[in-house]
């Protein structure tokens, strides 16, 4: 079946601008994540999706940086004003729930490029 | 505070020979362990994960663990490597809760022919 897909694979853009990233998570999961990965920062948590509310947050690096997920199923992460330490690879997973047994697949990825 | 450390940055090894990846976690609670693996332009691939049990746990393409909890490790091995394992690996620990895993720096294996 089909896993988790991201969308643009590559995204270049210029200082100030906004991006959005699109994340489709496998068919049924009602659980989604958002984790961003850079040179020097690792793989960092950035905000979790139960149905369409986002409980946890914390991860979002600042107020530039939002996201949201519509119908249990799309979600989009959209970062205003980008500025050149938001360029990463932006990783998005899926799992049927959020129990720890519950495996998290994840999707391609994102890279972010800011010019 | 929950983290992983991976303190190794970069391992080279030779086609068939072994190979152990070590992983080091700092949790106050039981640890819900994992590892992934990154090939080129990947994805993250879930591997093996640990919640209970025999600590000697078995994973997809011939990958083992081994937790020890005396030692706060959840070490990855391989007793003969192919050069299609040539990636990025990473250990994470699960939070309870809704599952936020916490992810060590990465460990980038080369294999040589």
């Amino acid at each position: 079946g089909a896993g988790v897909s991201q969308s643009p694979s590559n995204k270049v853009t210029e200082k100030g601008k906004d991006v959005e990233l699109r994340c489709d998570p496998i068919s049924g999961h009602t659980a989604l994540y958002w984790y961003r990965q850079s040179l020097g920062q690792g793989l960092e948590f950035l905000i979790y999706f139960q149905g369409n509310s986002a409980p946890d947050k914390s991860g979002l690096p600042s107020d530039r940086f939002s996201a949201e997920r519509t119908g249990g199923s799309v979600s989009t992460l959209t970062i205003q004003r980008t500025q050149q330490e938001d360029s990463a690879v932006y990783l998005c997973a899926s799992s049927f729930g959020t129990r720890v047994t519950d495996t998290q697949y994840f999707g391609p990825g994102t890279r972010l490029t800011v010019l | 505070a929950q983290s992983v450390t991976q303190p190794d940055i970069h391992i080279t090894v030779s086609e068939g020979a072994s190979l152990e990846l070590r992983c080091n976690y700092s949790y106050g609670a039981t640890p819900y362990l994992f590892w992934y693996v990154q090939s080129p332009g990947q994805g993250l691939q879930l591997l093996l994960k640990y919640f209970s049990g025999d600590t000697l746990v078995q994973g997809i393409k011939g990958f083992e663990a081994e937790f020890k909890r005396s030692q706060s490790s959840f070490n990855l091995r391989k007793p003969s490597v192919h050069w299609s394992d040539a990636a990025e690996y990473f250990c994470a620990v699960g939070l309870g809760g809704y599952n936020k895993l916490i992810f060590g720096a990465g460990t980038r294996l080369a294999v040589h022919p």
